[in-house]
């Protein structure tokens, strides 16, 4: 079935770049999502790239789509201390429906 | 728009009680979800709507739990009687979905049910 596999936690010090490393099931997989989830509040799309994309580049953040491995990874550079939070990846379940299947999420822990 | 509106924040009950739980969703949107969040299983989706009309139930956990949506603009997550291990955060999100939308949900703050 689908799955959504992520490690649990990453820790950086400020300044440095942050690899977050997620990898999916679902190979018809169109929309992949990055969602970020601060302490006490909902998750908030961070980013997200379309299937038919290697590469997605947001201000710090640079998301990476390898097809093939069907590995997905966000790069956020100059990592600062508001950057600590969880990071969820998600790919859209199926064609037809709009639900999303996320990761359990990693949490993201940037010291100074 | 005020974005996805869920309450209470927090509900504090004991074993046994009927809880139930509210979202509003963005005004427009087609698709609206329930997730529940706990440290050991993560983010689950218990069921969705689409035009107010239940698509994917199959992971709401037992016939204790029960969703509607009477109108496009309201939801309810229901659970009778509540139990201990329903402790968790319950989120609501919303999305739109047509050509060019990416199917973005959008997420309510979430309700913190702590049954005692």
């Amino acid at each position: 079935g689908e799955d959504v596999e992520q490690s649990l936690f990453l820790s950086v010090r400020e300044g440095d770049s942050s690899v977050i490393n997620c990898t999916y099931t679902d190979s018809s997989s169109t929309y992949l999502y990055w969602y970020k989830q601060e302490p006490g509040a909902g998750l908030q799309l961070l980013t997200y790239i379309f299937s038919n994309m290697d590469m997605k580049q947001d201000q710090r953040l640079t998301v990476l789509l390898n097809k093939k491995d069907k590995h997905l990874s966000l790069r956020i550079a100059d990592t600062q201390t508001g950057d600590s939070a969880i990071y969820f990846c998600a790919e859209r379940a199926n064609q037809a429906g709009t639900a999303l299947i996320f990761g359990k999420g990693t949490t993201l822990s940037v010291s100074s | 728009d005020a974005g996805v509106i869920q309450s209470p924040r927090h509900e504090v009950t004991e074993m046994g009680q009927e809880v139930t739980l509210r979202c509003k969703p963005i005004s427009g949107h087609d698709y609206l979800f329930w997730y529940r969040q706990t440290m050991m299983r993560g983010l689950e989706l218990l069921i969705y709507f689409n035009n107010n009309v239940p698509i994917d139930d199959s992971g709401m956990p037992e016939d204790r739990f029960s969703a509607k949506m009477p109108n496009a603009s309201f939801s309810t997550l229901k659970i009778q009687p509540s139990e201990p291990r329903d402790s968790a955060v319950y989120f609501c999100a919303s999305s739109l979905t047509w050509a060019g939308t990416k199917n973005i949900q959008y997420f309510g703050a979430g309700t913190r049910l702590s049954v005692l």
